[in-house]
């Protein structure tokens, strides 16, 4: 069946420091990959998705590749503000072995970013 | 648009008494989806429908768990009779794409 793996949690990192969360998954045909954010108290909320593979998602600073010959989509950014303190989840979206689609989640990293 | 709406936000109840959790999706969107999630198990999708009709449910947990939509702006997830293991947050989420789901504040539920 589909699955996704990702770096366990917590990290902390402090203001203006450099991200990366690694995510690699396990799924039949070729999936659409996605990383959603959880804000304290919120539901997830899509932050961005590939949908082949070189494909590279981003948004508000965020970005990650679609690398089809590792199994991966880790979630980079340059700079992290107090503000992206959050859970943040690797998901893909593909049918697992003739059963409906449906959207696959890692269990979440927690990132906190200190002042 | 409001987005997802989920009603009540926390649900405090007894062992073996009835549950509904409530979702009006976003309107246009015509798929509904109801997740369950806990620091064990994580996000574990429960039940999902495809214009009001019940596509999935491999991920319901047992017989005491029920979904209907009776319309496309209103859904309900019932539990009865709660159990104390039944405690998590539940999330609706809509959407037109499948993949690009848009999530409810969520219901934290509580079964003393």
């Amino acid at each position: 069946g589909n699955s996704v793996t990702q770096m366990e949690g917590p990290v902390t990192l402090s203001e203006e420091a450099f991200l990366t969360i690694n995510c690699t998954y396990t799924a039949t045909g070729y999936p659409s990959l996605f990383w959603y954010v959880q804000y304290p108290g919120e539901g997830l909320q899509l932050l961005l998705k590939a949908t082949k593979a070189d494909d590279k998602g981003s948004n508000k600073g965020f970005e990650a590749t679609y690398r089809k010959e590792t199994t991966s989509f880790h979630l980079e950014k340059g700079s992290v503000q107090v503000s992206d303190s959050a859970v943040y989840f690797c998901a893909l979206w593909s049918a697992a072995g003739g059963s409906n689609y449906k959207l696959t989640f890692g269990k979440g990293t927690l990132l906190t970013v200190n002042p | 648009d409001a987005g997802v709406i989920q009603s009540p936000r926390h649900e405090v109840t007894e062992m073996g008494q009835e549950v509904t959790l409530r979702c009006k999706p976003i309107s246009g969107h015509d798929y509904l989806f109801w997740y369950r999630q806990t620091m064990m198990r994580g996000l574990e999708l429960l039940i999902y429908f495809n214009n009001n009709v019940p596509i999935d449910d491999s991920g319901m947990p047992e017989d005491r768990f029920s979904a209907k939509m009776p319309n496309a702006s209103f859904s309900t997830l019932k539990i009865q009779p709660s159990e104390p293991r039944d405690s998590a947050v539940y999330f609706c989420a809509s959407s037109w794409d499948r993949g690009n789901q848009y999530f409810g504040a969520g219901t934290r539920l509580s079964v003393l």
